[in-house]
């Protein structure tokens, strides 16, 4: 399977416990987003790089939460002193170059984060 | 505030029929179009892109874009139940700006 991965799929915590997710895009695509998504919303955007370079971060992303992409292939999401109002689906996607029309995302099967 | 507009739904539509999507969005700037169709529980997947005013067509689905009205619209034809979904429209907004802004989703219910 060539697509975006992400880990784990599911992840419970408890209030005020550190999180880390992880996403594997497709091998080839050298930009790579974050998304949020919460029930009966669109994706709202987070974060993306082009290779290693966090280029642009969305006011949505706090300082409790922190993205990485050490070598420019996978890329981990932390998030720090979790809470409740984390509780969404993080999504991953990747592209060749930007979000272009022959150039779209592809999205990863997300992880489902909650927050108890 | 650039915005992604859709009507959340849901759109009812008999099998066989054809089931029409509508977004309307704010920067007129904006250069590329998605459709994406999310299944409940699961990730978005691309259906099409368009770039150019008109009408792009693949299989039963096809884009419509009209940049002066800054809309853009999705028919289904020949509607299955297993078309039932939200359909995301998604843009970017070119000139430098990267990633897309997604509207809220249409939620169609397809009627067997």
């Amino acid at each position: 399977d060539t697509g975006v991965s992400q880990n784990p799929r599911h992840k419970i915590t408890k209030r005020g416990q550190n999180v880390t997710f992880r996403c594997d895009p497709i091998s080839e695509h050298n930009r790579l987003y974050w998304y949020r998504q919460t029930l009966g919303q669109g994706p709202e955007f987070l974060t993306y790089f082009q290779n290693e370079a966090q280029l642009e971060k969305s006011r949505l992303l706090s300082d409790r939460f922190s993205a990485e992409r050490p070598k420019g292939s996978f890329s981990t999401l932390e998030i720090q002193r979790t809470e409740q109002g984390d509780s969404a689906m993080y999504l991953c996607a990747s592209s060749l170059v930007g979000a272009t029309y022959n150039s779209p995302l592809h999205f990863g099967n997300g992880t489902r984060l909650t927050v108890t | 505030q650039k915005e992604v507009e859709q009507n959340s739904g849901p759109l009812s539509v008999p099998e066989g029929a054809i089931a029409s999507l509508n977004c309307t969005y704010s920067d007129r700037g904006s250069q590329s179009f998605f459709w994406y169709r999310q299944y409940s529980g699961k990730s978005p997947e691309l259906i099409m892109s368009i770039y150019s005013n008109g009408d792009k067509e693949d299989g039963r689905f096809t884009a419509q874009l009209n940049k002066a009205s800054q809309y853009v619209s999705l028919l289904i034809r020949d509607s299955q139940p297993s078309d039932s979904a939200t359909y995301l429209c998604a843009v970017n907004l070119g000139g430098g700006a990267d990633g897309l802004t997604f509207g809220k989703g249409t939620h169609l219910i397809i009627q067997p």
